[in-house]
């Protein structure tokens, strides 16, 4: 199985950057993609695509989230962090199967 | 709009099966690899398995292959996960989710979520 590591919280001001980070025991890139994903879950509300294949913004997703990173670490990044923006993050990846890490709760200081 | 509603969760014995669906629609459902995730009210967030566009395929989670079946029936745009023999730790919230899917090639990850449907294990 490829593990997913990923902090388990994160404590940023409004306005600042958040970066998560999501570490994997296995490279999971393949003929030039990184087959990381990230989401966001927040509280009551199913999971929401916010990044795939390690970089690409998802529709309708502010361009104030990025991700970036390849083969075995990775981040989510997300600037300016807004009020809205408060939620559990996850990362998955696919390059084996599917697995997700533990998740990062992103909160206000 | 796409849309994924799943139905079918409750409290449920130890031992004892269990069917969800997952209702899709705003999309052609044909076209499209689905899969199944849940999350434990510890928020652990698990793969279960996917399946195939035409249904033809299905992977699975290896730790769970052996008691959750994956099925589906286009025509009436339905997901199915068939549960049996379910033990306390498959309590969680059954996620049905839409595989991003372009030219029939699936590119694992899950572009659309459905709300969810709890599922208690417990005698």
């Amino acid at each position: 199985d490829i593990v997913l590591t990923q902090s388990p919280a994160l404590a940023v001001s409004l306005g600042q950057r958040a970066t998560i980070s999501c570490k994997t025991n296995q490279n999971v890139d393949y003929y030039g993609n990184s087959y990381m994903h990230w989401y966001q879950q927040k509280p009551g509300q199913q999971p929401k695509l916010l990044i795939y294949l390690a970089s690409n913004l998802a529709s309708g997703i502010p361009a104030r989230f990025s991700g970036r990173g390849s083969g075995t670490d990775f981040t989510l990044t997300i600037d300016p962090v807004e009020a809205d923006d408060t939620a559990t993050y996850y990362c998955q990846q696919s390059r084996n199967l599917r697995t997700f890490g533990g998740g990062t709760k992103l909160e206000l200081k | 709009e796409v849309q994924l509603v799943e139905s079918g969760g409750g409290l449920v014995k130890p031992g004892a099966s269990l069917k969800l669906s997952c209702v899709a629609s705003g999309f052609t459902f044909s076209d499209y690899w689905m899969s199944w995730v849940r999350q434990t009210p510890g928020k652990t967030m698990e793969w279960i398995g996917d399946i195939k566009y035409d249904g033809s395929y299905t992977n699975y989670a290896p730790s769970l292959k052996n008691r959750f079946t994956i099925s589906r029936d286009n025509a009436k745009s339905t997901l199915y996960l068939q549960m049996s023999n379910v033990r306390s730790e498959d309590t969680a919230t059954y996620y049905c989710t839409r595989v991003y899917t372009t030219d029939y090639y699936p590119y694992w990850y899950f572009d659309f979520w459905g709300p969810g449907t709890m599922v208690t294990v417990s005698s």
